[in-house]
């Protein structure tokens, strides 16, 4: 267990709609990050929070945003849904450690849009 | 820009075989290495890291070395087992508190 949870596990839904993905990080960890795993894409970056603050962007679509709250917790809002979203959504926290910060990753969001 | 080439999978090898799945990379400065693991229906989970040239990460068995002059961090272990059957990435990170740039992964699958 990663102390990284996420929620819901299973999102199933269908096109033009719209669903939130939530992540709490680990205790103390300030930094949230949002992957996307897709067959054909890989692990891809999507955005980065860092105390309540965005901090990097990768290749996230316009129809996605998210925000990251004053408890540190985290939401991923993806709207306008296409098949192709369909994926496995990772939130990650990171933890500074002495030879530099490490990335715990949650348990995902299985997403399927019908 | 970063990126991370990984040896393309899948990787089949009896148990107590010898194991390296190729990871090199391309960066600007100093980036941290990462291996990470997944097991099906799981997550990520951290395996090892190294944070500069020459580093050795170890855990669990499996080593990788930070190699800067073949900008490389292959990924071995000297006898797998069953236990090892996952998908393991190899990613790198281009500073603090930066993202993970992710190789597309090798499935590894140990037959008894």
């Amino acid at each position: 267990d990663s102390g990284v949870t996420q929620t819901p596990k299973h999102l199933i839904t269908a096109t033009g709609q719209r669903v939130t993905l939530r992540c709490s990080p680990r205790s103390g960890d300030l930094s949230v990050y949002w992957y996307q795993q897709s067959l054909d894409q890989g692990l891809q970056f999507l955005i980065q929070y860092y105390n309540g603050e965005e901090r990097a962007k990768g290749n996230i679509l316009e129809r996605f945003s998210a925000q990251q709250f004053p408890d540190l917790h985290s939401e991923l809002n993806l709207s306008s849904l296409e098949l192709g979203d369909s994926a496995l959504y990772f939130c990650a926290s990171s933890v500074v450690t002495q030879g530099g910060d490490e990335q715990f990753f949650g348990p995902g969001t299985r997403l399927t849009v019908l | 820009g970063n990126s991370v080439t990984q040896m393309e999978g899948p990787v089949t090898l009896s148990e107590e075989a010898f194991l390296t799945i190729n990871c090199t990379y391309t960066a600007t400065g100093y980036p941290s290495l990462f291996w990470y693991v997944q097991y099906p229906g799981e997550g990520l989970q951290l395996l090892l890291k190294a944070t500069k040239a020459d580093d050795k990460g170890s855990n669990k068995g499996f080593e990788a070395t930070y190699r800067k002059e073949t900008t490389s961090f292959h990924l071995e272990k000297g006898s797998v087992q069953v236990s090892d059957s996952a998908v393991y990435f190899c990613a790198l990170s281009g500073g603090f508190i930066e993202k993970l740039t992710f190789g597309t992964g090798t499935r590894l699958t140990i037959i008894p």
